[in-house]
């Protein structure tokens, strides 16, 4: 089945805790990206990928880091978490600007960091 | 930045009715893309179209663009409980590569 797969689903960890949340996808894509979700503000881009190796910043990216070894992989990284970034996270990929299928989601990590 | 802003931000309807919501944004894009979230759970992509197009069906939903603008509106025809979701526009700029997504519009769907 082609799919997003995040995880963990949930999480809960104390201020200044290094964590990684994995993505993966199976479908070849080439365009990679995360977003978090916060109430009234809908979904905003931390990073994304274009490919292999290839990697920007999206609207907020501070507190996170990414990396793009492979093409299946894009980990989201946070190196010291604080309390606001609190946040549900998604995980999507897709075959990059020109397709015509939009993008696929993971099914969401939602972290608590007190 | 959010590039796509919906409206209404919630909206209530009878089983059967339509629904419309809209999305307007700031700048010259490649496509816009709608895209259904049921309560927490991941995104799932309803349709696309292009900047050159100006009107897509997919099933009950109707989707058009107006570059001119800079406005979308999607709409839901004979509505069904299971459409009861949050539904985002987003869209890919002509210079860039970035999916931004706006605030959401809260569609319930009454029995």
């Amino acid at each position: 089945e082609a799919q997003v797969t995040q995880n963990p689903r949930y999480l809960i960890t104390v201020t200044g805790k290094k964590l990684t949340v994995t993505c993966s996808q199976n479908m070849n894509h080439e365009y990679m990206s995360w977003y978090r979700q916060d109430p009234g503000l809908g979904l905003r881009q931390i990073y994304y990928s274009m490919n292999v190796e290839v990697t920007d910043k999206g609207d907020v990216p501070e507190g996170y880091k990414v990396s793009r070894k492979e093409k299946r992989n894009f980990p989201l990284i946070l190196e010291s978490p604080s309390p606001n970034q609190t946040s549900l996270y998604f995980c999507a990929s897709g075959t990059g600007v020109m397709t015509n299928y939009g993008y696929t989601f993971g099914s969401g990590t939602r972290l608590t960091v007190v | 930045s959010q590039q796509g802003e919906e409206d209404p931000q919630a909206l209530s309807i009878q089983e059967g009715e339509n629904a419309t919501m809209n999305c307007s944004y700031k700048t010259s894009i490649n496509n816009l893309q709608w895209y259904r979230q049921n309560s927490g759970r991941g995104l799932v992509h309803l349709i696309l179209i292009r900047s050159n197009e100006r009107e897509k069906h997919s099933g009950r939903l109707r989707v058009t663009l107006d570059t001119s603008k800079k406005s979308s509106s999607l709409l839901i025809t004979a509505s069904r409980a299971a459409d009861t979701a949050s539904y985002f526009c987003a869209t890919v700029p002509s210079n860039d590569y970035k999916l931004s997504f706006g605030a959401g519009t809260t569609v319930t769907v009454r029995a």
